[in-house]
C-alpha cells in the first residue's frame, strides 16, 4: 500500500460546480498536512494546510479525518483558474523530516 | 526575483556522464528538500537539509547521487554515472522555520534533467 494515495483523476467539471478530493495515508502517526497546486510545467505551491478542526479559505475547505486516515478538500464555484493538479502531502512522523507527496488529482474546470 | 533558483532550468546528457544541479533557496531558509518527479507522478522525496547538515536521504538516493549544502546557504545534486531512468524533474525546495515538524515548502522552478 503506497504511503500517500489519492484518485488521479481526471475530474472533468463545469464552471460553478463543487468538486471534491481524497486522499489516504498509511500511517496513523502522521502529523502534518497539506494541499499543494501544481499547474503544468510548473512547480508546486502551497494551496493550504490541513488542520485537526478543518479550515477554510475562500472557496476551498480542507478537513482531516485521523479516524479514516484521510483528508479532503472541497472546491466550490469552480473557476477556470482552478484547472490544476492538486497534491496532497503527509509528513509521517517517522522521526525525520520527510515529506510524502501523493500522486495528484487532476482537475479540468470547463466553461 | 527573491524565490527558489534552480540552474540549470535543463540538462541533456548522455547515459554514463555526471551531472550536478544547483538550488538557491530563499534567504535564511533554513530548510532545504531535494525532490525528483517525474511524469504523473508527484515529487519524490530526496533528501533534506537543516543548515549545513544533511539529515535525512531517501532509500532512492543510490551512491551514485550526492548532495551537499556546505555553508548553509545553496546546495548542489550531483548525479554520476547517470541512466536513463534517472530522466526526471529535480526540484528544490526551501522552508523558512525550524520549530515546526513541517512547515511550508517553497519550490524552485526545477532543472529537466534527460539521460540519451
Amino acid at each position: 500500500r503506497k504511503e500517500v494515495e489519492q484518485d488521479p483523476g481526471p475530474f472533468n467539471v463545469p464552471e460553478g460546480a463543487t468538486v471534491a478530493f481524497n486522499c489516504t495515508y498509511s500511517n496513523s502517526a502522521s502529523q502534518s498536512f497539506f494541499w499543494y497546486r501544481q499547474d503544468c510545467r510548473k512547480e508546486p505551491k502551497l494551496l493550504m494546510s490541513v488542520y485537526s478542526s478543518g479550515n477554510e479559505d475562500g472557496r476551498f475547505t480542507a478537513q482531516l479525518n485521523r479516524a479514516s486516515q484521510y483528508i479532503s478538500l472541497l472546491i466550490r464555484d469552480s473557476k477556470l483558474s482552478d484547472s490544476a493538479t492538486y497534491l496532497c502531502v503527509v509528513n509521517p512522523n517517522t522521526g525525520g523530516f520527510k515529506t510524502i507527496f501523493g500522486a495528484g488529482t487532476r482537475l479540468f474546470v470547463k466553461a | 526575483d527573491t524565490g527558489v533558483s534552480q540552474n540549470p532550468r535543463h540538462k541533456i546528457t548522455k547515459r554514463g556522464q555526471n551531472v550536478t544541479f544547483r538550488c538557491d533557496p530563499i534567504s535564511e531558509h533554513n530548510r532545504l528538500y531535494w525532490y525528483r518527479q517525474t511524469l504523473g507522478q508527484g515529487p519524490e522525496f530526496l533528501t533534506y537539509f537543516q543548515n549545513e547538515a544533511q539529515l535525512e536521504k531517501s532509500r532512492l538516493l543510490s551512491d551514485r547521487f550526492s548532495a551537499e549544502r556546505p555553508k548553509g546557504s545553496f546546495s548542489t545534486l550531483e548525479i554520476q554515472r547517470t541512466e536513463q531512468g534517472d530522466s526526471a524533474m529535480y526540484l528544490c525546495a526551501s522552508s523558512p522555520r525550524l520549530a515546526a515538524l513541517t512547515d511550508t515548502q517553497y519550490f524552485g522552478p526545477g532543472t529537466r534533467l534527460t539521460v540519451l
